[in-house]
């Protein structure tokens, strides 16, 4: 069975300082991988989608790397703002016939604190 | 361009009644897809539409319906609520199918069932 797995489940971090949220999965065959930030009440904002062949990618203080061949994604949150918290969600989509299977984690919520 | 838009954002029925919610796309989306979201099972993939066509369907049962326009623009209907069909109700659009390219979610529309 497909799934993803996000740690820790929350986390709270001071203003200015960094953070790395993990993704572990169990998809197979990977087609890409995708980080959201869900701000409270709002719909998800897409911050990075990475294919197979991509081991890093930057959305300004937002970093993502993937290592495929240990099925395991983070995202690291570089100098942290008190906008930054939300709840960060990892996808991860499949092939399937016709069509792709998104798998979702549960997510982790961040709190960063003055 | 103006973004994802749901109506209504906000819903109260009562169990056994229907209700049938909206979504308009980014213009030039074809792929509109439809998610629940509930604070213990997370994101949940309810189905998606690709050019008038459903193109992929989630584990869910079959109170819940979808349609999509010529227009692009898609609306959901779930049939007899239950209690458990409160949720937030997220759609989003994408130049592509979902699980291959990039979605800009909606702000949600808020179901609360009685």
């Amino acid at each position: 069975k497909n799934q993803v797995e996000q740690s820790p489940q929350s986390l709270i971090i001071l203003e200015g300082k960094n953070c790395t949220l993990q993704c572990n999965y169990t998809v197979s065959p990977f087609s890409n991988l995708r980080w959201y930030k869900q701000d409270t009440g709002r719909g998800p904002v897409s911050l990075t989608i990475m294919t197979f062949s991509e081991n890093t990618k930057s959305n300004g203080r937002y970093t993502a790397t993937l290592d495929a061949d240990t099925k395991q994604s983070s995202l690291h949150i570089t100098a942290s703002q008190l906008s930054d918290s939300a709840s960060y969600i990892c996808v991860v989509s499949a092939p399937g016939a016709g069509s792709y299977q998104l798998t979702f984690g549960k997510g982790t919520k961040l709190s960063v604190i003055p | 361009k103006a973004g994802v838009t749901q109506t209504p954002r906000y819903l109260i029925k009562t169990r056994g009644q229907q209700v049938t919610l909206s979504c308009s796309p980014i213009s030039g989306h074809r792929s509109v897809s439809w998610y629940q979201q509930t604070p213990g099972q997370g994101l949940q993939f309810l189905f998606e539409y690709f050019s008038e066509t459903q193109r992929n369907k989630g584990n869910f049962p079959g109170r819940f319906s979808g349609r999509q326009f010529s227009n692009s623009r898609s609306e959901m209907n779930v049939s007899t609520l239950e209690l458990g069909d409160s949720a937030l109700y997220l759609c989003a659009s994408g130049p592509g199918l979902a699980g291959e390219r990039e979605q800009f979610f909606g702000p949600g529309t808020r179901l609360t069932v009685l």
